[in-house]
């Protein structure tokens, strides 16, 4: 059970292109969903704070124009990289849970974007 | 401000061999911590937490509030278990964000 589905895994897109990932919790409803970002043989880094039906809450330094957040159903998040640049070439690993007590977060694989 | 403290990158042990990997934290509230693990190729994946008291693959943490460490014990180290540990840090009180260490890479050794 739990399980967290990413998609797409790995993108490589033009300098300028705006990229849409998917997080999706298969069997059960996530509350709260949590973008996370990972540069290379570095830690997770949050990025924001996703409640279903209402707006993200960015972490400090994070763009929110940059990295638009939507968590439309229990089931589901996206974040969208608008005008990507090559600085913007990370690991991005979404998590999920229910909101009570000690639940952990789940995670997907991750998406590897490139932008070239 | 809050942070969790890994602070070997690296950590090589032979099959058999004790493995401890430390995890220290900075956070003056109330602390939940939990300890994920992600296998070569793999999803990033809950280990234990600490509410639990629990044992999984043989593997135990303890928080000690007085050294505010919550570090990661296992006897008798196995090759599956090779991977990459990260601790992780709930602010709780409602707050459901984690801060991670910068992970521990372990290689059991034959």
């Amino acid at each position: 059970g739990a399980v967290v589905s990413q998609h797409p895994s790995w993108v490589i897109c033009k300098s300028g292109t705006s990229v849409k990932i998917e997080c999706r919790s298969l069997d059960f409803q996530a509350t709260t969903m949590f973008w996370y970002r990972q540069f290379p043989k570095q830690s997770l880094m949050l990025m924001a704070t996703s409640n279903e039906g209402s707006k993200a809450t960015y972490e400090q330094g994070v763009e929110k124009d940059k990295f638009l957040i939507n968590h439309a159903s229990l089931t589901l998040s996206t974040l969208t990289v608008t005008s990507a640049h090559p600085e913007d070439s990370s690991f991005y690993i979404c998590s999920a849970r229910v909101r009570a007590l000690g639940q952990p977060q789940h995670f997907g694989d991750g998406t590897r974007l490139s932008i070239l | 401000a809050q942070r969790v403290t890994q602070p070997e990158k690296l950590l090589s042990v032979f099959k058999g061999a004790p493995v401890e990997l430390k995890c220290n934290y900075s956070y003056s509230g109330s602390p939940e911590l939990f300890w994920y693990v992600q296998y070569s190729r793999q999803r990033l994946q809950l280990l234990l937490r600490h509410i639990s008291r629990e044992s999984i693959k043989g593997f135990t943490a303890d928080l000690n509030k007085g050294e505010t460490s919550f570090h990661l014990k296992k006897p008798f180290a196995q090759e599956e278990d090779s991977a990459m540990y990260y601790c992780a840090l709930s602010l709780g009180g409602g707050s459901e964000k984690l801060v991670f260490g910068k992970g521990t890479k372990l290689t059991v050794n034959p």
